[in-house]
This record gives structure tokens, sequence and C-alpha cells, in this order.
């Protein structure tokens, strides 16, 4: 059972558009959500995080949105462009803070 | 920059073969942990370890087990493989306390005929 869950499964967008992907999840016991980002052939890294008390949170053209009420979080890639084709993966960790449970990930491609 | 290394980019195995997955972190990290990444599913958690000699089971520990003799080491077994333990295995590495911004390795493309 996933207890965080993302959609959708891959993703389809043209260059200069906004890519969005959406996480939720279960457990009020989280309080730190981060978006890593795989390109092919590589392990993730880490894109972008955010703790449940801000509604938003902004690194360059990547937005995270959170809504606690909703237990709902998601990713927007603003200007999306190639380069940004890669695996997207929410993932958040609880309060203990020794494991991240992650979404099923985003495949994105964004086509010239 | 952190770097994990993992032994092996692609591994082909039998059924039933005894397999050893190595991981190495050079960023003296206390946190070291194992995943597969399957299609749909993400990341799955199958053992993490806080410390030398010490393990937790993740999510899926079932036909795994795990040794951390030195700090930089993790390594993943699986004592007889099986078809369903085909997968893509990542490892990662975070510093204490809390395991929010992990470290992985490229990951090993596991194929078990």
């Amino acid at each position: 059972q996933q207890q965080v869950k993302q959609s959708p499964q891959s993703l389809i967008v043209q260059k200069g558009g906004i890519s969005i992907i959406n996480c939720a999840y279960e457990n009020t016991a989280f309080d730190y959500f981060p978006w890593y980002q795989q390109f092919p052939g590589k392990g993730p890294a880490l894109l972008i995080a955010i703790r449940p008390d801000v509604s938003e949170k902004k690194e360059g053209r990547f937005t995270i949105s959170f809504n606690k009420s909703a237990k709902q979080f998601s990713l927007h890639i603003m200007d999306s462009q190639p380069g940004d084709s890669a695996t997207y993966f929410c993932a958040a960790v609880g309060n203990a803070g020794n494991m991240l449970t992650f979404g099923g990930g985003t495949r994105l491609m964004v086509k010239p | 920059d952190v770097k994990v290394t993992q032994s092996s980019r692609y591994l082909v195995k039998r059924t039933g073969e005894k397999v050893f997955l190595e991981c190495v972190q050079d960023m003296d990290h206390e946190n070291m942990f194992w995943y597969r990444q399957d299609p749909g599913l993400g990341l799955r958690l199958i053992y993490f370890s806080y410390d030398v000699k010490m393990k937790e089971k993740g999510d899926i520990p079932e036909g795994y087990s795990v040794s951390r003799e030195k700090k930089e080491r993790f390594s993943l077994i699986l004592e007889s493989a099986s078809t369903n333990q085909t997968s893509m295995y990542l490892c990662a590495s975070s510093p204490p306390p809390r395991a929010n911004t992990q470290y992985f390795g490229p990951g090993t493309r596991l194929t078990v005929l």
C-alpha cells in the first residue's frame, strides 16, 4: 500500500509549457516533502523540498504548492524545457525522520 | 561533492544464485539505504542502516539481507535470487539525524534468469 500517491504516471508537455505533478498522502506524521529528479542512467537527486508550515516554495522555474488540509502537494515546472525530461518522484519523511516514503514516479517528456 | 558508488551497473544472475550488491559512500554519512525501483511503484525501501553493524527492515525486506561492517560500505545480499527480484537497485546515504536529503548511487540493473 503506497502511503504517497503520485499522478500522472507519465506526462508530455510542449517546450515552454507548464508541467504539473500531483501527490497525496495519508500519514499526518509526515513533516518534510522533497521532490527528486532522476535522469536516465542516474540515481535520483534532490530537486526541491517543502515543510508543511508554508504553502509554497519556489526555486527558479520549480515551485512546490502545499495544501495541508487536503494532504496534497504538487510540483509545477514553469517554462518547461527538453532538459527537464526526467522521472520525478515526490516523497515524504515522518517525524521519526529515518525513512523516505516515495510516490510512484512521473515520467516527464518535454517536446521541443 | 557526495559520491555514492555501486559495484556494478548491470548484473545478470541465475535463479538460486547468491548475489552481492556493494555500495560505498565517501561522505562519512551515518545513514545508508537500499531501495529497489520498479515502474509505477517508485522506490521501495528494502533495508537501511544508521550505524555500523546496525540495520532496520524497510518496507520489502523479504528475500534480502544486508551487511554493514564499515561505515562507508553497505552491502545488499540476495541469498537465493529469484526472477521476481529482477529490478533496479539503488543505494543512498544521508547525514544524521534525519533522512531528509539522500544521495543516491547510479543504480544496479539486476536481471535474474
